[in-house]
C-alpha cells in the first residue's frame, strides 16, 4: 500500500522556469490538497480538490495552478518559478473533506535560483 | 480565517520528562489531527482527535470542542520524540489550517 507518492523529492529551478509536482493517491480517496512549508513554520495551504474535475484556492495559490482529471491524481504546476516559491512542499489525501483524517506523503524539496 | 496558536513554540526537556502541547483555535472545527514531523521531514498522523480523549502508547490526546483547545500529553519522553509537532484544524470549508507548530528537543 503506497499511500501518497509525491515525485521529484527534490528539484532545482532557474527564475522562470516551469515545472510539475505529481501526487498520486492508492487509498480511493476524495480529498486531496497541496500544502507548502517554509523554515519555522507550519503548513499553508495552496489548493485543494474535493473531487474529480474540482479545485479551489487555499491561502497561498498565487504562482500555482492544478488539476484533477482522475480521483488518483492531483498536479501541482509552477508557472514560472520564482525564488519566494523555495520550499517543501507536501501532498494530502483524506477520504472526505468534513470527517476525514489527513495523510501526507513525504515531501518536494524545490529551490529556486 | 480560523486562527490555530500552538503553545509552547519550543521546549526541552530531558529523556524521561513528561510535557503537555497546547492547541488553540478561535472558531468551531469539524477535525483536529496532531502530527509529529520527525527531523528528516516526514509528517507522521499520532491522533484524529475532533473531540474526547485517545491513547497511543506514551501518548494522548484530549479535544475539548466547546472550549476550543486541544492537548497533547507525551509521557516518559525518548530521544525519538524529538521534532515539531503540529496541530490542524478543518472547518466547515474543508480546508485544513496548522499551527506554526511546538518544537521538542529532547536530550537524553
Amino acid at each position: 500500500n503506497a499511500g501518497v507518492t509525491q515525485t521529484p523529492k527534490f528539484q532545482v529551478l532557474k527564475t522562470g522556469q516551469s515545472m510539475t509536482l505529481q501526487c498520486a493517491q492508492d487509498m480511493n480517496h476524495e480529498y486531496m490538497s497541496w500544502y507548502r512549508q517554509d523554515p519555522g513554520m507550519g503548513l499553508r495551504l495552496i489548493h485543494y480538490s474535493v473531487g474529480a474535475g474540482i479545485t479551489d484556492q487555499g491561502e497561498v495559490p498565487n504562482g500555482y495552478n492544478v488539476s484533477r482529471s482522475t480521483t488518483e491524481d492531483f498536479p501541482l504546476r509552477l508557472l514560472s518559478a520564482a525564488p519566494s516559491q523555495t520550499s517543501v512542499y507536501f501532498c494530502a489525501s483524506s477520504y472526505a473533506t468534513l470527517s476525514g483524517e489527513l495523510f501526507f506523503g513525504e515531501g518536494s524539496r524545490l529551490t529556486v535560483l | 480565517g480560523i486562527q490555530v496558536e500552538q503553545s509552547p513554540p519550543d521546549l526541552i526537556l530531558q529523556e524521561g520528562a513528561n510535557s503537555t502541547l497546547r492547541c488553540n483555535f478561535s472558531d468551531s472545527v469539524n477535525n483536529l489531527q496532531w502530527f509529529h514531523q520527525n527531523p528528516w521531514g516526514q509528517l507522521i498522523n499520532l491522533f484524529y482527535i475532533p473531540s474526547g480523549t485517545k491513547q497511543n502508547g506514551r501518548l494522548s490526546a484530549t479535544t475539548v470542542a466547546t472550549e476550543r483547545y486541544s492537548l497533547l500529553y507525551i509521557s516518559s519522553s525518548q530521544t525519538t520524540d524529538s521534532g515539531v509537532y503540529f496541530c490542524a484544524v478543518d472547518t466547515n470549508a474543508g480546508k485544513s489550517t496548522f499551527g506554526d507548530g511546538t518544537t521538542l528537543t529532547v536530550k537524553p
